[in-house]
């Protein structure tokens, strides 16, 4: 009830077309879904980030379509670039107050981009 | 800002040494975390610190040994590595007001090699 399943594992796409990556999460308990990219060698750095609230959120050219009946959620990536090119990982973590004051994330095993020209 | 730095940005110890990662935010942050990821993986969580204050192992052997000096930084002691611990070490931070799940940001990490 942990896991979060990601996929493609790996996803190539032609400039300015658009990348879709997909998840799912099984514990219902999950109300927060980050998604982060990471370039080689690099930390992960958060792209975006939806509250199952709200069923779409919007950034720049990168979307987040969450569909709670389903548990599932997904990235869009509009006019992909191949600056774009990096891992991306989906991620989810609880709510609910721990007494610890912090949260675990949950990472889903991430999808290697390629955008290519 | 958002930023979280770590140091140094590359590592190479051998399996008797003693080195120490560091990490530092400067966000007001009261929540901070030690992550491993080894390549084409996810990042693990090994540690959490919540006010200071150890919050979460993730039953990571002894050789690797936390530390919260106040609520900038916090340190990762490493001694007696194996190889397998080579990785990339990331320090990550959040608000920590402990009533909703919030925002990790993560420092760029520490290249390890242990030979």
């Amino acid at each position: 009830q942990q896991q979060v399943k990601q996929s493609p594992q790996s996803l190539i796409v032609q400039k300015g077309g658009i990348s879709i990556i997909n998840c799912a999460y099984e514990n219902t308990a999950f109300d927060y879904f980050p998604w982060y990219q990471q370039f080689p060698g690099k930390g992960p750095a958060l792209l975006i980030a939806i509250r199952p609230d709200v069923s779409e959120k919007k950034e720049g050219r990168f979307t987040i379509s969450f569909n709670k009946s389903a548990k599932q959620f997904s990235l869009h990536i509009m006019d992909s670039q191949p600056g774009d090119s990096a891992t991306y990982f989906c991620a989810a973590s609880f709510g609910a107050y721990s007494g610890a004051g912090s949260y675990q994330l949950t990472f889903g095993k991430g999808t290697k981009l390629s955008v290519i020209p | 800002d958002t930023e979280v730095t770590q140091t140094p940005k590359h590592l190479v110890m051998g399996m008797t040494n003693k080195k120490s990662l560091k990490c530092e935010q400067h966000m007001g942050h009261r929540a901070m975390y030690w992550y491993k990821q080894k390549a084409k993986k996810p990042p693990e969580l090994m540690f959490v610190y919540s006010y200071e204050k150890l919050s979460i192992n993730e039953s990571v052997p002894s050789r690797f040994s936390p530390e919260c000096p106040n609520s900038s930084l916090l340190n990762l002691h490493l001694h007696a590595l194996q190889p397998e611990d080579s990785a990339l070490y990331l320090c990550a931070s959040s608000q920590g007001t402990g009533y909703r799940a919030e925002t990790q940001y993560f420092g760029p990490g520490t290249r390890l090699l242990v030979l």
